[in-house]
């Protein structure tokens, strides 16, 4: 059973937009959270993470905020640019050296 | 050369073939990793490596052979693939320290198994 769900397929911004994409995970013991960005033919790439001490991490355009008691995390990206379109994964650490990943946002920005 | 590398980038092959697919890290990073991504599934991890010893396998069938000879490479043997094998395969590495948990992706091996 996926631990970290991503439940929008795909995502349609206009530029200059927020985009915002979701992910709810079901373990409570889950203390860290990654965002990954990944562009077709080429592998993911770290953009983002959290600390559960945290609530909100931003990085440029680039923020993520963690809701503790609802299991869920978000990534804002504002303004949206048609660059940023590719598919998105959250992820959390399950030990030292397994990540487990939802299963991607594709978002398209719009010019 | 940065980052991580992969070769091949695309890989077509017969379900009687063996073939190898290679990575490589540039990064200083002890530990490497081997995943499967299918069309519209998340990645699943197969194998993991930590200073050359392999420390997870995670029920990956035997077809699938992993090989770390040093800390900056890493080989997934194939042989006798079935159609269902077809995936992108990806590699990656991290620094394999504690609270450290970003892993950094090669571009992956496209595998076609025919």
């Amino acid at each position: 059973d996926q631990q970290v769900k991503q439940n929008s397929p795909s995502l349609s911004v206009q530029e200059g937009r927020i985009s915002i994409l979701n992910c709810d995970y079901t373990n409570s013991m889950f203390d860290y959270f990654l965002w990954y960005k990944k562009y077709p033919a080429e592998g993911p790439t770290f953009l983002i993470s959290i600390s559960s001490i945290k609530d909100k991490n931003e990085d440029g355009r680039f923020t993520v905020f963690l809701n503790k008691s609802a299991k869920h995390l978000s990534l804002h990206i504002v303004p949206s640019q048609p660059g940023d379109s590719a598919v998105y994964f959250c992820a959390a650490p399950l030990s030292a050296r397994q990540l487990t990943f939802g299963s991607g946002t594709q978002l398209t920005v719009l010019p | 050369e940065t980052g991580v590398t992969q070769t091949p980038r695309h890989l077509v092959m017969g379900m009687t073939n063996k073939k190898s697919l290679k990575c490589e890290q540039h990064l200083g990073h002890n530990a490497m990793y081997w995943y499967k991504q299918s069309a519209k599934k998340p990645l699943e991890l197969m194998f993991v490596y930590s200073l050359e010893e392999r420390v997870e396998n995670n029920s990956v069938p035997s077809r699938f052979s992993p090989e770390c000879p040093n800390s900056s490479h890493l080989f997934l043997h194939l042989h006798t693939l079935q159609p269902e094998d077809s995936a992108l395969y990806l590699c990656a590495s991290s620094q394999d320290a504690a609270g450290v948990y970003e892993q950094y992706f090669g571009p992956g091996t496209r595998l076609t198994v025919t």
